[in-house]
């Protein structure tokens, strides 16, 4: 129920193509979505993050897609870039009536290729 | 965005000795900060809810007497591993709380038991 499944597990672009990374959910108390970027040797960063009354929310290269019916959320990254390279973590929160708690997906490692 | 530094960045010790491990939120006051773990290429696991004031809520299967988390003020967080041997070699990281989810990340600890 707590679980956050996050595909693929590693993901090799070109340059400037489109980074697609899917995670779906079953629990629907899940109220807040955030995506996370994490170089090697640091903490993660947050990156982009949706509420799931919104079907899109975009910054920049970055977009999140969400489909509540479907319980099924992905980022994009337009115009990939090598500085993109990184480990992309989906997450999901829920609040435990003391604290907000995330609960995290396992993790896509993106390769941008030049 | 809101700034949480964490350090010792790595640290090796002698098996059997004790870790501290401190986490600040800088320009924010975080009542709520919590303790991840983070084996290579995997996800981070909760290991703690640090609440300023009152004891740490940890999460099942993480060892109380072993991982001391102390929340003293609302900028500090310090986490303790006692009496520390080679299995709990990892990379530990802290995150603090800006409110619903929102959650900013120190840079991380990689902790080294030889």
């Amino acid at each position: 129920q707590q679980q956050v499944k996050q595909s693929p597990q590693s993901l090799i672009v070109q340059k400037g193509g489109i980074s697609i990374i899917n995670c779906a959910y079953e629990n629907t108390a899940f109220d807040y979505f955030p995506w996370y970027q994490q170089f090697p040797g640091k903490g993660p960063a947050l990156l982009i993050a949706i509420r799931p009354d919104v079907s899109e929310k975009k910054e920049g290269r970055f977009t999140i897609s969400f489909n509540k019916s479907a319980k099924q959320f992905s980022l994009h990254i337009m115009d990939s870039q090598p500085g993109d390279s990184a480990t992309y973590f989906c997450a999901a929160r829920t609040d435990t009536g003391t604290a907000s708690k995330l609960t995290f997906g396992t993790g896509t490692r993106l390769q941008v290729t030049l | 965005g809101a700034v949480v530094s964490q350090h010792p960045s790595r640290v090796i010790c002698k098996s059997g000795t004790s870790v501290k491990i401190e986490c600040r939120s800088l320009d924010f006051q975080a009542t709520t900060m919590f303790w991840y773990r983070q084996f290579p290429k995997q996800s981070l696991m909760l290991m703690a809810t640090s609440n300023e004031g009152s004891k740490a809520t940890y999460e099942q299967g993480v060892e109380k007497d072993k991982f001391l988390i102390n929340h003293a003020s609302l900028t500090l967080s310090t986490l303790t591993v006692t009496s520390a041997h080679p299995e709990d070699s990892s990379f530990y990281i802290c995150s603090a709380s800006l409110g619903f989810g929102k959650l900013f990340f120190g840079s991380g600890t990689q902790l080294s038991v030889l």
